[in-house]
């Protein structure tokens, strides 16, 4: 069966760096893009971007550019994101999530646990 | 960013019930749409893709529609376990936004 395992809890200093895994299984890891959204404490969900597992080619949102780096480890089937320059407005429970697939991306069908990043002085 | 409103914000209604959810898209968006149902401490999952497609495994009492730039959820009988809060997502323009949700309660 599809699993998504996140790595662990983070808690990181303002202006700290966090990097965050997703360890893919149970599916062709090439074959479908990998998102992440986030969730601020009781906010709504926020889509930050994706990778292509097969190509490392990304998308991300506006907001995260320059902050923001996807990238992945295909022998190990994993995808990592990796936001840098952190306030205390990151902090959110950040999860992967794999797409549909097909020719345009139409949801996303299996989600990572979550992991939290807490940003604290 | 195509902005995706949410309406009702939350709502309480009895077991059996039918309810419907609006999420309304600030502009046209096609089908690109899918909804959510996120239980308390659990991620997202998907209940309908393509604004009136039902992911496999998902109860039939869930179904949605499209009009113009209007999209709904509808929950024909209301269960206990639908006790949630549900999300509406874009994916025709990026950034693939999300709506605000709606929090169903069970009276």
């Amino acid at each position: 069966q599809v699993q998504l395992v996140q790595s662990g809890a983070e808690v990181k200093k303002p202006g700290a760096s966090v990097k965050v895994s997703c360890k893919a299984s149970g599916y062709t890891f090439t074959s479908y893009y990998i998102h992440w959204v986030r969730q601020a404490p009781g906010q709504e969900l926020e889509w930050m971007g994706w990778i292509n597992p097969n190509s490392g080619a990304t998308h991300f949102a506006q907001r995260f550019h320059g902050r923001v780096t996807m990238t992945r480890d295909t022998s190990l089937t994993t995808v990592y994101m990796e936001l840098s320059r952190l306030t205390s407005d990151d902090t959110a429970l950040y999860y992967c999530a794999r797409d549909k697939g097909g020719v345009a991306t139409s949801a996303l069908v299996y989600w990572g646990q979550g992991t939290l990043v807490t940003v604290s002085s | 960013a195509i902005q995706l409103t949410q309406s009702p914000s939350s709502l309480s209604a009895s077991v059996g019930d039918r309810i419907t959810l609006t999420c309304r898209a600030s502009q046209g968006i096609n089908s690109a749409l899918a909804w959510y149902q996120q239980k308390p401490g659990q991620a997202p999952k998907l209940l309908i893709y393509d604004a009136s497609s039902m992911e496999s495994g998902v109860p039939s009492r869930f179904s949605g529609s499209r009009s113009g730039t209007d999209f709904t959820l509808t929950i024909s009988s209301l269960q206990p376990e639908d006790l949630a809060i549900y999300y509406c997502q874009q994916f025709n323009t990026y950034p693939f936004t999300f709506g605000p949700g709606s929090k169903v309660d069970i009276k």
